[in-house]
């Protein structure tokens, strides 16, 4: 079992959908979680990051963290066209040699 | 705005042959992660450095892989000799030392073996 697993896609929306992401995870020494925002061919962007339990949120992108549950979402609302890319969650025990370790992603097409 | 920078953007090289990338990470930022992205999978770590010591290469196939950061600021990744499953996305990120607010990510060398 990967230590980080993530929903399966791709996933196709209709513009203006409110759209969720989850990962979920084994290790329960992660308390950074990170998502970020993948275009064909151009390395990954930081779209969200939060620290330990809770919700964050950021214009149409709210990010929440259940540690309890070992679970971990992006909410997208008003989906847009210029949203269609891969998505991919990140994961960090902390610390300053601690490395990110991400999930496989999923594709994300918003359809006009 | 800061960026990490990366080259070359695309490598074709031919199987055995040896390749070199580059990566020089955003100023300031101590610690610098080589990863490889294999298409339609997450990236995995291949070596984090803090400032120029390596503290995590577990996943680096040392036998043919080598990386370093001789003055802690800009690194190099070899492959030597190439092979065919090396075709995939080589990804430099970098971040502040002592914080995992996130790390930024170039744009990557996309690599071919043929």
């Amino acid at each position: 079992q990967k230590e980080v697993e993530q929903d399966p896609g791709p996933l196709s929306v209709p513009e203006g959908a409110i759209v969720s992401l989850n990962c979920t995870y084994s290790n329960s020494a992660f308390q950074y979680f990170m998502w970020y925002r993948q275009y064909s061919r151009k390395g990954p962007e930081l779209l969200m990051y939060t620290y330990s339990s809770g919700n964050k949120e950021d214009g149409r992108f709210t990010a929440q963290v259940d540690k309890s549950s070992k679970y971990i979402s992006l909410f997208i609302r008003d989906s847009q066209p210029s949203d269609s890319a891969t998505y991919l969650c990140a994961m960090s025990a902390g610390g300053a040699n601690s490395k990110l370790t991400f999930g496989k992603g999923i594709t994300l097409s918003v359809r006009p | 705005e800061a960026e990490v920078a990366q080259s070359p953007r695309y490598k074709i090289t031919e199987k055995s042959q040896a390749v070199a990338f580059w990566c020089d990470p955003i100023s300031g930022h101590a610690t610098l992660y080589w990863y490889r992205q294999i298409l339609g999978q997450g990236p995995e770590l291949l070596v984090q450095f803090q400032d120029e010591s390596v503290v995590d290469d577990s996943q680096l196939p040392k036998d043919r892989f080598s990386a370093e950061r001789l003055k802690g600021v800009d690194s190099t990744l070899k492959i030597q000799p190439a092979e065919l499953g090396d075709s995939a996305m080589y990804l430099c990120a970098s971040s502040l030392a002592r914080t995992v607010r996130g790390a930024f990510f170039g744009q990557g060398t996309r690599l071919t073996v043929v």
